[in-house]
């Protein structure tokens, strides 16, 4: 099947800095990007949809400004976290997909970064 | 909103034992279904799927039905292996919305020798 990555897997960091997750599509072109969030014993949230070249769709509740998603080609998409606090530490997962939106297509998931804020 | 539960783990088994991880839903009209898998280390994986009601999905010897009369979508395996150990997730894609997964909570399964 399709390989995803992500990286880094694991990052700490300080109150008040940004940390940059890069999700890598390594042998397909997605033309689509999905970020989740995970809590401990909780299900996979969608944070948001991007596709290759526009500007990405948040879903309710996600602040845009907070959570910067760029998906500049059709095989890399990064998620920003700007000035990070203790809430935001969770695991974030990233999938990508080809194809059109309107038709199924398998999303194939990254191995996810846990992000650690101090 | 749509949405998925599913019991929670962990659930232990001895090999060869028979398994079933109960998953329902709450969805408009005719979602589709899924089975991921997540083994330690990597990322969520396509396990199986069921586009319509009565649809059974099957693979690596797991199956599942799409039950419309009881919004259901349990997991089945006869004889586990330790290999299976993982944590498996139930999802739907909400009637035409073919982009978005809405997730269960997962459930671990540890499977031992």
């Amino acid at each position: 099947g399709a390989v995803v990555s992500q990286h880094p897997s694991w990052v700490i960091c300080k109150s008040g800095t940004s940390v940059k997750i890069e999700c890598r599509s390594l042998d397909f072109q997605a033309t689509t990007m999905f970020w989740y969030r995970q809590f401990p014993k909780q299900s996979l949230m969608l944070m948001a949809t991007s596709n290759e070249g526009s500007k990405a769709t948040y879903e309710q509740g996600v602040e845009k400004d907070k959570f910067l998603i760029n998906h500049a080609s059709l095989t890399l998409s990064t998620l920003t976290v700007t000035s990070a606090h203790p809430e935001d530490s969770s695991f974030y997962i990233c999938s990508a997909r080809s194809g059109l939106a309107d038709s199924y297509n398998e999303q194939f998931f990254g191995p996810g970064t846990r992000l650690t804020v101090l | 909103g749509d949405s998925v539960t599913q019991m929670e783990g962990p659930v232990t088994l001895s090999e060869e034992a028979f398994l079933t991880i109960n998953c329902t839903y709450t969805a408009t009209g005719y979602p589709s279904l899924f089975w991921y898998v997540q083994y330690p280390g990597e990322g969520l994986q396509l396990l199986l799927k069921a586009t319509k009601a009565d649809d059974k999905g099957s693979n690596k010897g797991f199956e599942a039905t799409y039950r419309k009369e009881t919004t259901s979508f349990h997991l089945e395996k006869g004889s586990v292996q330790v290999s299976d150990s993982a944590v498996y997730f139930c999802a739907l894609t909400p009637l035409g919305g073919f982009q978005k997964l809405v997730f269960g909570t997962g459930t671990r399964l540890l499977v031992s020798p």
